[in-house]
């Protein structure tokens, strides 16, 4: 089946510019999270969506990023007022419902944001 | 504070032979332990996962520890291979009733022929 699909793979924009990324989980999966990733450094975690709601909005690191759901599906990244510091590899992953694989996040390819 | 930290932040080998990561922990209340490979430009894939009553878990060439009580995990490969080389990102769950999790900045692991 399809995996957790993120688009678009790469965006250059300019500082000051507003970006919008999307993911598509697993079909059915109810949790979705979104980590940044910087050059060489580990996953940051942003927020994570339990059905469209976010129980947990603690990573987000400032006002200018927001985040939401839809349907129970597709989820949209929202950055104003891009700085160069948010450029960063953006990943969504997913997770089921069922007890055992509650525990697994599967990952999309990420995002690959560069603020020029 | 939930901290998980891993060692050694890079580690080079030669193809074929093992080798051993780390995790340690100071995540509560504890729910689980998994560790993921990532490829360069790619997003993380599980490997293993554990509970708190599991102490080993085997994927082929990969073998995961959890030491619940001094709070430690390792991850194994055996006869490593040239495609081993990827970071290696130890993550434990936390028993909050949400999906909290916090990740480990990772492993850097190259294997050289």
């Amino acid at each position: 089946g399809a995996g957790v699909s993120q688009s678009p793979s790469n965006k250059v924009t300019e500082k000051g510019k507003d970006v919008e990324l999307r993911c598509d989980p697993i079909s059915g999966h109810t949790a979705l999270y979104w980590y940044r990733q910087r050059l060489g450094q580990g996953l940051e975690f942003l927020i994570y969506f339990q059905g469209n709601s976010a129980p947990d909005k603690s990573g987000l690191p400032s006002d200018r990023f927001s985040a939401e759901r839809t349907g129970e599906s597709v989820s949209t990244l929202t950055i104003q007022r891009t700085q160069q510091e948010d450029s960063a590899v953006y990943l969504c992953a997913s997770s089921s419902r069922s007890l055992a694989a509650s525990y697994e996040q599967y990952f999309g390819p990420g995002t690959r944001l560069t603020v020029t | 504070k939930n901290q998980v930290e891993q060692s050694p932040q890079s580690l080079i080998i030669l193809e074929g032979k093992n080798c051993t990561l780390q995790c340690n922990y100071t995540v509560s209340p504890f729910s689980n332990l998994r560790w993921y490979k990532q490829d360069t430009g790619r997003g993380p894939v599980s490997l293993t996962i554990m509970t708190f009553s599991e102490n080993t878990k085997s994927n082929g060439r990969y073998t995961a520890t959890l030491d619940a009580d001094t709070k430690q995990s390792s991850l194994h490969i055996t006869a490593s291979q040239l495609s081993d080389s990827a970071s290696y990102i130890c993550v434990v769950g936390l028993n909050t009733g949400g999906f909290k999790t916090i990740f480990g900045a990772g492993t850097r692991l190259f294997v050289k022929a």
